[in-house]
């Protein structure tokens, strides 16, 4: 990708509890985004920062969700009282022209 | 609302086989940006095209090729002699509006692609 890590890689949690994803985006860029991917399954937009505006949260599935970002820098997506259903990949996007690049990933899995 | 269908769930071939992926979209924009990434057993996508509603002229890069057709809502990825290492999921994607950059995207659903040697 263009240089966007994210962690943990995996994360295994009990049902219950909050977890928390980070994503470094590249310096500069200013658009980021969250992806949810379910198995066997395509990505589900979560939420997306631009700068300093408001953030597009039209696709946060339930209030347990939750991200933050200041400014251009890190961002982290929070999931309290974790449900099984959470279990994916969450996959954090940086903007590089017109095309999103994409970091590995985090593995969550709620037991 | 903006839909990308990939009507192909998994295709398995053998190597140096030619085969292509088919993707629908709908969108009521008249601009927007469609897209292929590439996610292989690692997980982590990988961008392979970009192409904007203004240009239909297909492309072509080493083995892998676009047909995009607007007049069918059309964006077709062949890939012509293929390997093992082209084992993959295969997503086709879309951004509505404007050319903007910053537009959300959405995903069909992937195409498990299999080379067997």
């Amino acid at each position: 990708g263009a240089g966007v890590s994210q962690s943990p890689s995996n994360k295994v949690t009990e049902k219950g509890k909050d977890v928390e994803l980070r994503c470094d985006p590249i310096s500069g860029h200013t658009a980021l985004y969250w992806y949810r991917q379910r198995l066997g399954q395509g990505l589900e937009f979560l939420i997306y920062f631009q700068g300093n505006s408001a953030p597009d949260k039209s696709g946060l599935p339930s209030d347990r969700f939750s991200a933050e970002r200041t400014g251009e820098s890190v961002s982290t997506l929070t999931i309290q009282r974790t449900q099984q259903e959470d279990s994916a990949v969450y996959l954090c996007a940086t903007v590089t022209g017109a095309t999103q690049y994409f970091g590995p990933g985090t593995r969550l899995l709620v037991l | 609302a903006q839909k990308v269908t990939q009507a192909q769930t998994e295709i398995s071939v053998v190597e140096k086989e030619d085969v292509t992926l088919d993707c629908v979209y709908e969108t009521r924009d008249t601009t927007y940006y469609l897209f292929w990434y590439k996610q292989p057993p690692s997980g982590e996508l990988v961008f392979l095209i970009r192409r904007n509603s203004f240009d239909e002229q297909n492309e072509i890069s080493g083995r892998y090729s676009w047909n995009f057709q607007k007049s069918t809502s059309s964006f077709n990825f062949t890939i012509t002699a293929s390997q093992v290492v082209d084992s993959a999921v295969y997503f086709c994607a879309l951004i509505p509006g404007g050319g903007t950059s910053y537009g959300k995207l959405t995903f069909g659903q992937g195409t498990i692609l299999t080379v067997h040697p």
